[in-house]
């Protein structure tokens, strides 16, 4: 079981920019979350997914961001235009069911400049 | 608003000592209080987690307090080593919209134990 993964594992971009994150769950998970980490706010969830439908958006902090999961094995957040306040480690994570532990991959650390 | 306040933010102890991580939260529908370990460079992962029926839970050397009065719940580490040094998160949601689902975190502790 490799875990969930994540890619990039560090983005640099520049303000304006489209960024686009990756991820690939657990296979055989039915759930997967993107979770936003910064100093200020900690960990926040934005979305998440059950069996590839977005269930709960209502954390997406703006029409900015956006996320899809075309298939049970691959999701993306993608945020355009970024702006330097998007600048956070992203995670993804995954579990079997919504009551199940929580496997998180290990982020996407995004840097807006 | 915070539904979950977590402090000591830092907390250093020396190996073998106790270090106790306090996180109080407001919504009395939160059912299920999960703590979670997070490395540098790496996801948190779950350590162990309560739910309000019991007052205490222990995994070898990790043990949850739970205090439904006060709606407070700590977690100590009994002789902790220096590999136990990474950050803590507590975390409450109400596991009736399934645990998971709508997961309020702490700010996070960063415990360092010193050989």
């Amino acid at each position: 079981d490799a875990g969930v993964i994540q890619s990039p594992r560090h983005e640099v971009t520049e303000m304006g920019q489209e960024v686009t994150l990756r991820c690939k769950p657990i296979s055989g998970h039915d759930y997967l979350f993107w979770y936003r980490q910064t100093m200020m706010r900690g960990l926040e969830l934005l979305i998440y997914f059950n069996n590839n439908v977005p269930i709960d958006d209502s954390g997406m902090p703006e029409d900015r961001f956006s996320a899809k999961m075309p298939n049970a094995s691959f999701s993306t957040l993608k945020i355009q235009p970024s702006e330097p306040r998007d600048s956070a480690v992203y995670f993804c994570a995954s579990s079997l069911r919504l009551s199940s532990p929580l496997h998180f991959g290990n982020g996407t650390r995004l840097t807006v400049t | 608003q915070q539904q979950v306040k977590q402090s000591p933010q830092s907390l250093i102890v020396q190996k073998g000592g106790i270090p106790i991580i306090n996180c109080a939260y407001e919504n009395t529908a939160f059912d299920y209080f999960p703590w979670y370990q997070q490395f540098p460079g790496k996801g948190p992962a779950l350590l162990i987690a309560i739910r309000p029926d019991v007052s205490e839970k222990k995994e070898g050397r990790f043990t949850i307090s739970f205090n439904k009065s006060a709606k407070q719940f700590s977690l100590h580490i009994m002789d902790s080593q220096p590999g136990d040094s990474a950050t803590y998160f507590c975390a409450a949601s109400m596991r009736s919209g399934g645990s998971n689902y709508k997961l309020t975190f702490g700010k996070g502790t960063l415990l360092t134990v010193n050989p």
